[in-house]
């Protein structure tokens, strides 16, 4: 059964940070990969989606890379603000099961 | 509107009741999917729509009923709920039902079984 791991659970920094949130899978035959942000009582936002052809994505202050052969994918957040502050999941789609499984969640707080 | 939209935002029913909730979605998509998110839980998919048809349904109970009439409407039908079935609903859609289709969450209905 395909699981999702996301580390840290949690995260306290002071503002202008960079940041690195990581994702692991127990099954690597990873399709591909969405990251997404949600904020407290709110839907999900889609960050980036890394496709099948792809290894990584880059939105803004935003990077987001796989690598397959591990099951792992890392999103990396630069010159971190207070408005980042969120939960932050990820979703890998696996061939295996046809749908997407998400994560746990990391819970980002960036302090002014 | 844009996006995907859901109503209603919040809901409180008892164990008898039944009552509906609603998701649209603006963006021209084919597939609806309607999640479950409990506290700290990772989110749980229940359904999936592909052109109206259901393609998934991720061993829910029957008390939960989707219903589909186009590609850009999806309901859920909830009927003698439990208490444990309070949760965060989230309605997604996507371009496709195949992973490589990125996918796009309303803002969700907080439910809550008394």
């Amino acid at each position: 059964k395909q699981e999702v791991t996301q580390i840290p659970a949690a995260l306290s920094v002071p503002e202008g940070e960079n940041l690195v949130l990581n994702c692991s899978f127990t099954d690597s035959a990873i399709y591909n990969l969405q990251w997404f942000r949600q904020d407290p009582g709110k839907g999900l936002t889609s960050l980036l989606l890394i496709q099948s052809s792809q290894r990584e994505q880059t939105s803004g202050r935003l990077n987001a890379s796989l690598d397959k052969s591990s099951g792992r994918s890392t999103l990396y957040i630069a010159a971190s603000q207070p408005g980042d502050s969120a939960t932050y999941l990820c979703a890998g789609f696996t061939s295996g099961t046809y749908k997407y499984i998400f994560g746990t969640g990391t819970r980002l707080k960036v302090l002014a | 509107e844009t996006g995907v939209t859901q109503t209603p935002r919040h809901l409180v029913m008892g164990m008898t009741n039944k009552k509906s909730l609603k998701c649209e979605q603006h963006l021209g998509h084919n597939a609806m999917y309607w999640y479950k998110q409990s506290a700290k839980k990772p989110l749980e998919l229940m359904f999936v729509y592909n052109f109206k048809e259901q393609t998934e349904n991720n061993s829910v109970p029957s008390r939960f009923s989707p219903e589909c009439p186009n590609s850009s409407h999806l309901f859920l039908h909830l009927h003698t709920l439990q208490p444990e079935d309070s949760a965060l609903y989230l309605c997604a859609s996507s371009r496709g039902s195949g992973g490589e289709r990125e996918q796009y969450f309303g803002p969700g209905t907080r439910l809550t079984v008394t």
